[in-house]
């Protein structure tokens, strides 16, 4: 399967601030799922997406897929200091359900 | 319900020695995952077991690691004669189902250090 490119690599932010990080893929996607792995610890499911142009919301958390399916973002409204973390978007590895993993993009919040 | 156990959390080992890692999936699911993470890097897949049946090793070094989930007993990833670029965290993750797609329910990980 394709990689998934996530851009920023790193992002700091000062708390309240917005927070956007990006997935993209030269390839169309099935569906993109997004995790959050805190500083130490495991990665842990946030939400999957799989419409073409679905938008879904979790709180402060805003998760987009992309009409043509090969983009993706995640947006967080007013930072705090407990979003701190690295969030990976993971693409399909084939139809086995392993998954792809971007590089991730690293939030630091600054209080 | 406990979630995905890991064993042991930290693990040293010396150049040339074996490490063994173990997983036990969350309670209901018979599906495994194995990934490696480098430090600053996202997770690779290396594994996906059944069972008793490896269903996808494409991820895997095609020498020194092996990986088994039996019958009875957690799933294990086995590396031998391990080198310094071994070290990583090894994740492993389980679902109720295979086949895409699927959220995946990580454990804790278990970090490698090779001396």
């Amino acid at each position: 399967g394709q990689q998934v490119m996530q851009i920023p690599q790193y992002q700091h932010v000062q708390e309240g601030e917005d927070f956007t990080t990006y997935c993209n893929s030269s390839t169309t996607l099935s569906n993109i799922q997004w995790y959050k792995q805190r500083p130490g610890g495991h990665p842990v499911f946030l939400i999957q997406l799989v419409k073409s142009g679905e938008v879904k919301k979790q709180k402060r958390l805003t998760f987009q897929f992309g009409e043509a399916k090969k983009n993706s973002s995640l947006h967080i409204t007013a930072t705090q200091t407990t979003d701190v973390g690295t969030y990976f978007c993971a693409r399909d590895g084939g139809s086995q359900g392993n998954l792809i993993f971007g590089k991730g993009t690293k939030l630091s919040v600054k209080p | 319900n406990a979630g995905v156990m890991q064993n042991p959390r930290h693990l040293v080992r010396r150049r040339g020695q074996e490490a063994r890692l173990r997983c036990s999936p969350m309670k209901g699911h018979s599906h495994v995952y194995w990934y490696r993470q480098l430090p600053e890097e996202g997770l690779k897949f290396m594994v996906y077991l059944q069972k008793e049946n490896i269903i996808d090793e494409s991820g895997m070094p095609k020498e020194r690691f092996s990986a088994e989930f039996p019958k009875e007993g957690p799933s294990i990833l086995r590396i031998q004669q391990v080198v310094r670029g071994d070290s990583a965290a090894y994740f492993c993750a389980s679902s109720p189902t295979g086949g895409a797609p699927n959220e995946q329910f990580f454990g804790p990980g278990t970090r490698l250090t090779v001396l």
